[in-house]
């Protein structure tokens, strides 16, 4: 089952921040926060992974609570193409070898014009 | 970087038939493996995931079964097809964050 719990979707206008938020109250200590996302019809799409700290790069950013019970995906300036289903997973042995992903229901953003 | 590369694109098949679905890495050695499911208008489950030559973990229990011959090499496979197995999959691989391939959309009849 999945460890994680979000919002079935939500809306951004063009433009603005898209903030994606992620419950994982049952995190273990040495479970990363993944996200991905998945525009229709297509294979998932890393975006970004983190542990506690704040992460950064190209494409968002991710911020972790400081007791890393939920986290927030932030798309700066959302436009139309990042429409998709953004997938929040918990993932343990960065690396190792049994990194399963385990996918939930994810949430639908919707970019509007 | 990594890329993953997964064949057939689409395929429509009787119910019966075999299946064979086929997937290999370019750019990492020895990752980990994935094949997923997706059915219409529903998530991903994992159906099976490997960590080496031979070494196959099934998720859920079905009449699909899965091969990893080669180091970057994974392949799903069913003897009969159902109904059931419709759907969109997806191989997946790496270490730590995963790749994914463009998906098989497979259709039984």
């Amino acid at each position: 089952d999945a460890k994680t719990t979000q919002p079935p979707s939500m809306d951004c206008a063009e433009g603005r921040a898209a903030n994606l938020p992620c419950n994982h109250s049952t995190i273990s200590g040495n479970e990363y926060v993944y996200w991905y996302r998945q525009i229709h019809s297509q294979g998932p799409q890393y975006i970004i992974h983190g542990l506690k700290n704040n992460e950064t790069n190209e494409m968002a950013s991710l911020i972790i609570t400081e007791d890393r019970k939920s986290s927030t995906l932030i798309l700066p300036h959302a436009t139309l193409r990042d429409t998709a289903v953004y997938y929040c997973i918990v993932l343990v042995n960065y690396g190792g070898a049994t990194n399963k992903l385990i996918f939930g229901t994810g949430t639908l953003l919707a970019v509007q014009p | 970087s990594q890329t993953i590369h997964q064949w057939p694109a689409t395929l429509v098949q009787p119910v019966g038939s075999p299946l064979s679905l086929e997937c290999t890495v370019e750019g990492t050695s020895n990752p980990n493996l994935y094949w997923y499911r997706q059915a219409a208008g529903r998530g991903l489950q994992l159906l099976f995931y490997s960590v080496g030559i031979g070494q196959i973990s099934s998720e859920v229990p079905q009449n699909l079964s899965a091969s990893r011959p080669q180091d970057r090499q994974f392949i799903l496979s069913s003897k009969k097809l159902l109904l059931s197995d419709s759907g969109f999959y997806l191989c997946a691989g790496g270490r730590g964050e995963l790749f994914f391939g463009e998906g098989s959309r497979l259709t039984v009849l």
